[in-house]
């Protein structure tokens, strides 16, 4: 089956610290790829997304996220996290061409002021 | 522009009632979704809508039903609520689905079934 692994489901780092939030995809041929983030009593808005072109996409409030094909992998960067980061943080994945998005059950991160 | 709006925002039901969560937006966008999000499980996919007129299943659509109203509308109707139907839902919509196209996300409802 088709599947979405986060494998860091809660992560506390201290301000200033670098942040790396780790994706993989079991699917086969062409993605699209994203990340979301919800902050806390909000909704899900986008961080950043990668269709195609160079793998290394960068997004909103400084994060950034590198896709390694030969891995399966999209993770998540952002090399100083604020306070304001605390947020559970998801990566989907769209099969191109197909109307199905599957998402990642979820990274809970808790930056510490 | 309210983009995605769904209500009620809270919900609380008897197991064995029905309801109906709306959802609708105004950024004329062709693709709907209803997810549900259980903490540990992220969010699950129940039903989608690609155009006006069409809907599918998704991950987990026993015990719900959908109808795309309009282009604007997408509703997502429990028959017989369930305690294991308890949840917040999202609805989402995205330009075009099948596509080079990011969703976006209304604010949510927070369903109980007790």
């Amino acid at each position: 089956a088709q599947s979405v692994s986060q494998h860091n489901h809660h992560v506390i780092l201290s301000e200033a610290a670098s942040l790396e939030l780790g994706c993989n995809y079991s699917y086969g041929g062409t993605v699209n790829l994203f990340w979301y983030v919800q902050y806390p009593g909000q909704h899900l808005q986008l961080l950043l997304k990668y269709f195609s072109g160079d793998p290394l996409v960068k997004g909103i409030k400084g994060f950034e996220a590198e896709f390694i094909k030969s891995k399966f992998s999209f993770n998540l960067r952002k090399p100083s996290v604020q306070w304001s980061d605390t947020a559970e943080y998801f990566c989907a994945v769209n099969r191109k061409g197909t109307y199905k998005y599957i998402f990642g059950t979820g990274t809970r991160l808790k930056v510490l002021a | 522009n309210a983009g995605v709006t769904q209500t009620p925002k809270f919900q609380v039901l008897k197991t064995g009632q029905s309801m109906t969560l709306q959802c609708a937006q105004d950024m004329n966008h062709n693709s709907m979704y209803w997810y549900r999000q259980d903490p540990g499980m992220g969010l699950r996919l129940i039903y989608y809508s690609a155009s006006e007129g069409t809907t599918d299943k998704g991950e987990v659509p026993n015990g719900y039903n959908v109808s795309r109203l309009n282009k604007r509308e997408f509703s997502l109707r429990l028959e017989s609520a369930a305690p294991s139907q308890t949840s917040v839902y999202f609805c989402a919509s995205s330009v075009v689905g099948a596509g080079e196209h990011e969703q976006y996300f209304g604010p949510g409802t927070r369903l109980t079934v007790t």
